[in-house]
């Protein structure tokens, strides 16, 4: 079954730990996404990922980090210089220009 | 910039239409998107709309106005199970190939 997985589904981290969110997709999709969803809120990009060994900040990507090595994988890094972790975040991937898939989501709470 | 504007909530009987609205102000344009998401859950595609006019499939239909940066999302004969948040998001601009997503509109039906 292609698709696209995240883990963990939840979360649970003391504040001032770096904490690292796996991604990986099967669907041979070029194009990467991290957002991050707060409760009754839109998604916000965190990073982007267009091709491996290459990625760009979205709109909130202080106290984040990401890699992509390899073309199935992106994760994504929450480091202690993030004021506010808690949140839920969502992987997406998609070819260029077209439709994203989402993953199920990873909900961190930061104790 | 990017702009989307959507209104916050509403509420809708069962086995009625709802209209959703999505304004969008955009430093480039490729397409919009209308997306849903229950509760907790990864955001799943509905529809795209790239030329002017009326798409539709099943009991949903989305609206495109490229000249007045509309759209909407059209659900008829509603059921309990369509109540979500949708999401308007819009893409690619021109500083890459990312969706700009609005706040996301959350729509309670009620019997």
């Amino acid at each position: 079954d292609g698709g696209i997985t995240q883990s963990p589904k939840y979360l649970f981290r003391k504040e001032g730990q770096n904490v690292t969110l796996s991604c990986e997709q099967n669907l041979n999709h070029d194009a990467m996404y991290w957002y991050r969803q707060d409760p009754g809120q839109g998604l916000r990009l965190i990073y982007y990922s267009q091709i491996v060994n290459d990625f760009q900040k979205g709109d909130i990507a202080e106290g984040y980090s990401v890699s992509r090595e390899k073309k199935e994988s992106f994760p994504l890094t929450v480091t202690s210089a993030q004021k506010n972790p808690t949140a839920f975040y969502l992987c997406a991937s998609s070819i260029l220009l077209g439709e994203q898939f989402f993953g199920p989501g990873t909900r961190l709470t930061v104790l | 910039g990017q702009n989307i504007d959507q209104p916050t909530e509403m509420t809708a009987t069962e086995g009625a239409i709802v209209q959703i609205n999505c304004t969008y102000q955009t430093s480039g344009f490729n397409g919009l998107f209308w997306y849903q998401q229950h509760a907790g859950e990864a955001p799943t595609f509905l529809s795209y709309n790239v030329l002017d006019g009326l798409e539709e499939k099943g009991r949903f239909s989305s609206f495109l106005s490229r000249s007045k940066g509309y759209s909407y999302l059209l659900l008829k004969e509603l059921q309990m199970k369509d109540s979500a948040s949708y999401l308007c998001a819009v893409g690619p601009n021109n500083a890459g190939n990312m969706l700009t997503f609005g706040g996301g509109t959350r729509l309670m039906v009620k019997p």
